[in-house]
């Protein structure tokens, strides 16, 4: 299995820029998440997909984030009007299922930096 | 609610010295625990997991020990190496969310 991917790994963009990133996780696993990682913080979770749809979303995430998984495949998730704020790594997770040890696998991460 | 508290660090040892990363969690049900490893400029990689109580991960030398008695998921090695260092992350699964500590930098010296 090749593991999850996301596209870009790093991004610099203008405050006021809108951003995409994009995640292809382990084929076959029909979850997928994002988190938000901060410099020495663990993972924050902003939203996750059972196939194609969308079933939680973190209060974290404000009216500027919207994220799309169309055909329960990749997903893409997108910031529009950038904030310095929002500086940080994005992670893409995907897993098979629910059940007991149910295990979710990351991507490398994308980095944003808004200037 | 779900939370887990890890020891802060970071933490510095020497190449074969013993290791221990403290983790406890608060949790409604029986969650499933789990330690991820970050390298620089990477995302988290599963280092080990245990689904039920008394339960033991173990992979690459490091194991730890589901303690539903004490609430806590101790991540140890006995002898670190400088490859090791890294941040770790303590992490449980209940429901459908997973819900991670801040992490402990590990960094060992030659």
């Amino acid at each position: 299995d090749t593991g999850v991917s996301q596209d870009p790994r790093h991004k610099i963009t203008k405050r006021g820029q809108n951003v995409t990133f994009r995640c292809d996780p382990i084929s076959e696993h029909n979850r997928l998440y994002w988190y938000r990682q901060t410099l020495g913080q663990g993972p924050e979770f902003l939203t996750y997909f059972q196939n194609e749809a969308q079933l939680e979303k973190s209060r974290l995430l404000s009216d500027r984030f919207s994220a799309e998984r169309p055909k329960g495949s990749f997903s893409t998730l997108e910031i529009q009007r950038t904030e310095q704020g929002d500086s940080a790594m994005y992670l893409c997770a995907s897993s098979p299922g629910t059940g007991a040890g149910n295990t979710i696998y990351f991507g490398e991460g994308s980095w944003l930096t808004v200037v | 609610g779900n939370s887990v508290t890890q020891m802060e660090g970071p933490v510095t040892l020497s190449e074969e010295a013993f290791l221990t990363i403290n983790c406890t969690y608060t949790a409604t049900g029986y969650p499933s625990l789990f330690w991820y490893v970050q390298y620089p400029g990477e995302g988290l990689q599963l280092l080990l997991k245990a689904t039920k109580a008394d339960d033991k991960g173990s992979n690459k030398g490091f194991e730890a020990t589901y303690r539903k008695e004490t609430t806590s998921f101790h991540l140890e090695k006995g002898s670190v190496q400088v490859s090791d260092s890294a941040v770790y992350f303590c992490a449980l699964s209940a429901g459908n969310q997973f819900y991670f500590g801040t992490g402990t930098s590990l960094t060992v010296i030659p």
